[in-house]
């Protein structure tokens, strides 16, 4: 149980395109959602928590507008990177909080995204 | 602003000893506890959550929290090369967003 899927695993995109990633709680419903970014060699950076039917909360100094998060559902959050550069490069990895155990959370397989 | 620190490493163990990985945190009304392993390119994965004062065991795995003294730590018994990764530590307080460590690599020596 407490299967977390993100979709696509990578993506290579064009500088000024926008990318969209998937995170979906498979076994259980989510009411919250999280998402972290990770460059190499250095350890989770939380961007912003995500709220089924609510806005997200951005950590300070990400940028709301540039990273957009939607939680329309239970079971689904995305993260729409917008006019990536290649300095958004990096491993986005989503985590969904159990609500029978309130803290707990189970990470996705993460997306790696190169912005060329 | 809450805290949780862990010595970076490396932590270098031989196979078959016992590794011994500790955390501190911050604050004193935290309520949870977790342990996550991360390979390297890959995303954390939870190895243990701990919520009371005292041992909890799973496996080879076994968490000892004491929240006095505001210290949890994780032993890994019989460490195998399998083992070598790096493990994080969270610290949540019911309902909040998880605090992360920085992480400790771990590498176990054939």
């Amino acid at each position: 149980g407490a299967v977390v899927s993100q979709h696509p695993s990578w993506v290579i995109c064009k500088s000024g395109t926008s990318v969209k990633i998937e995170c979906r709680s498979l076994d259980f419903q989510a009411t919250t959602m999280f998402w972290y970014r990770q460059f190499p060699k250095q350890s989770l950076m939380l961007m912003a928590t995500s709220n089924e039917g609510s806005k997200a909360t951005y950590e300070q100094g990400v940028e709301k507008d540039k990273f957009l998060i939607n939680h329309a559902s239970l079971t689904l959050s995305t993260l729409t990177v917008t006019s990536a550069h290649p300095e958004d490069s990096s491993f986005y990895i989503c985590s969904a909080r159990d609500g029978y155990n309130a803290d707990t959370q189970y990470f996705g397989p993460g997306t790696r995204l190169t912005v060329l | 602003q809450k805290e949780v620190e862990q010595n970076s490493g490396p932590l270098s163990v031989p196979e078959g000893a016992i590794a011994s990985l500790n955390c501190t945190y911050s604050d004193r009304v935290s309520q949870s506890f977790f342990w996550y392993r991360q390979y390297s390119g890959k995303s954390p994965e939870l190895i243990m959550s701990i919520y009371s004062n005292g041992d909890k065991e799973d496996g080879r795995f076994t968490a000892q929290l004491n929240k006095a003294s505001q210290y949890v730590s994780l032993l890994i018994r019989d460490s195998q090369p399998s083992d070598s990764a790096t493990y994080l530590c969270a610290v949540g307080s019911s309902g909040d967003k998880l605090t992360f460590g920085t992480g400790t690599r771990l590498a176990v020596r054939p």
